[in-house]
């Protein structure tokens, strides 16, 4: 299973690190992704991270404005930010897949973070 | 990268059988097998019905099946049922090395 973080209240421009904690499985077998959903919008990849050889991709849209990582010693992904913005509220979910193949079948119960 | 093009809405009666499509480009539907949908109901996660254009995970019903010709993928639901009722989600790899989802399709049951 992911298990994700708890829910974040934050102001403007403080940072923040949320996480995804897999277990039951060989963490480093599987990319782990990260998907934003603003408040009543769709979904939005921003980007995944293959612990196994720290593969790190991101969308076009969330690059330099994220950062993925992970730490295979404690099964765990994060999604960080230096500096937040309002437009940063959303729910955020973290996701697996193996490599080739578009089976994310496994997904974190969702991180809700509020920027205000 | 844009978002995949999926119409914002469809609906049917109990029992009928309707389709989503998922438009793209050759950069992303058209060029790879990864084609991907998702059912997400309020305020819970996604939930994934077709994998690699037209595979079923298990536990999901044989009702769901994918398609994909040219760089338009389609999710089609048959005897559709009250409880499919929530909005759907294409996604596609790309040429980029990342996904991109469509921009979501609300499924009405009338």
């Amino acid at each position: 299973q992911l298990v994700q973080s708890g829910a974040e209240v934050k102001k403007p421009g403080d940072s923040l690190k949320i996480s995804c904690k897999g277990s039951g499985y060989t963490f480093t077998d599987y990319f782990i992704g990260w998907v934003r959903q603003m408040p009543g919008r769709g979904l939005e990849w921003m980007g995944i991270i293959h612990p196994g050889d720290s593969d790190t991709r991101y969308s076009p849209s969330f690059q330099g404005q994220v950062t993925i990582s992970a730490d295979r010693s404690i099964t765990t992904a994060y999604l960080q930010w230096s500096s937040l913005e309002a437009s940063d509220t959303a729910m955020y979910y973290c996701a697996r897949r193996a490599r080739g193949t578009s089976n994310w079948a496994l997904w974190g119960q969702g991180t809700l973070v509020i920027v205000s | 990268q844009s978002a995949l093009t999926q119409p914002a809405s469809v609906s049917g009666s109990p029992g009928q059988s309707i389709t989503i499509s998922c438009s793209g480009t050759s950069s992303d539907v058209g060029g790879y097998k990864y084609v991907s949908w998702y059912q997400q109901h309020p305020g819970k996660a996604p939930k994934l019905m077709i994998y690699d254009v037209s595979n079923r995970p298990s536990g999901v019903s044989n009702r769901f099946s994918g398609s994909k010709s040219g760089n338009t993928a389609s999710l089609t639901i048959s005897g559709l049922q009250s409880e499919d009722e929530a909005d759907y989600y294409c996604s596609s790899y790309t040429s980029s090395r990342t996904s991109v989802f469509g921009g979501g399709t609300k499924l009405t049951v009338l």
